[in-house]
């Protein structure tokens, strides 16, 4: 059973980049995609983006300018880098794996979720 | 970019209801559309998927459908354990994108 957890830290200057690992464990997501999605508190999901462990990748317009996606050379490792953070950054972080069956995607296996602090 | 729109934002109900939530694509999603549920302090975990497929263990009670832009979650039967929030998501295209949630909270 493929478990990921998301690890990074959890408080962040403003104007600095932040950046978290989502370690895969019990399996691959190697034929899948890794998503990010965050959740500000009392507040809805935003997706942030996906990246495969080929190196496809799609972002969400909106943060596309200030974030980076990449796996490590083990393939069990992907990280999220957002810079120029600011308090609106603030969110839990999740990291997911989508799959596709029959041309459909959808976010299986979730991680627990990190908190992110922006503040000086 | 596609939008979604959940309604209501909340709801109230008892153990044994019938709750349905619907959500709006802004344009036509065809089926690919999935249906969440979170608890508090919790990451969300698949309900549905492909409009009405439910997931691996997900009980029976909880049923989607829907094509194009309107899609319809149920849930029969209400149970404790089911006070929760719900998202759908689309995943037609990307930006994947989330509809903004519905508190089913116990009345």
């Amino acid at each position: 059973q493929v478990q990921l957890q998301e690890s990074g830290p959890g408080l962040v200057k403003p104007s600095e980049t932040l950046s978290l690992t989502c370690s895969v464990s019990g399996g691959s997501i190697n034929y899948n995609y890794c998503s990010w999605i965050r959740q500000p508190a009392g507040k809805g999901l935003e997706w942030i983006g996906r990246f495969s462990a080929t190196g496809s990748s799609n972002y969400n317009p909106s943060l596309k300018t200030r974030v980076t996606m990449s796996v490590d050379t083990s393939k069990t490792q992907f990280s999220l880098k957002l810079n120029s953070v600011t308090a609106a950054d603030t969110a839990v972080y999740f990291c997911a794996r989508e799959i596709v069956v029959a041309n459909d995607w959808y976010l299986d296996v979730w991680g627990r979720g990190t908190l992110v602090t922006v503040s000086s | 970019d596609i939008q979604m729109t959940q309604s209501p934002f909340s709801l109230s109900a008892s153990v044994g209801d019938r709750v349905t939530i619907t959500c709006r694509a802004s344009q036509s999603i065809s089926i690919y559309l999935n249906w969440y549920q979170q608890k508090p302090g919790k990451a969300p975990k698949l309900l549905i998927y492909s409009a009405s497929i439910l997931q691996t263990g997900v009980p029976s009670r909880f049923s989607g459908s829907g094509s194009g832009t309107d899609f319809t979650l149920t849930i029969s039967n209400l149970q404790p354990e089911d006070f929760a929030t719900y998202f759908c998501q689309q995943s037609y295209s990307t930006p994947r994108a989330f509809g903004q949630g519905t508190k089913v909270e116990i009345k």
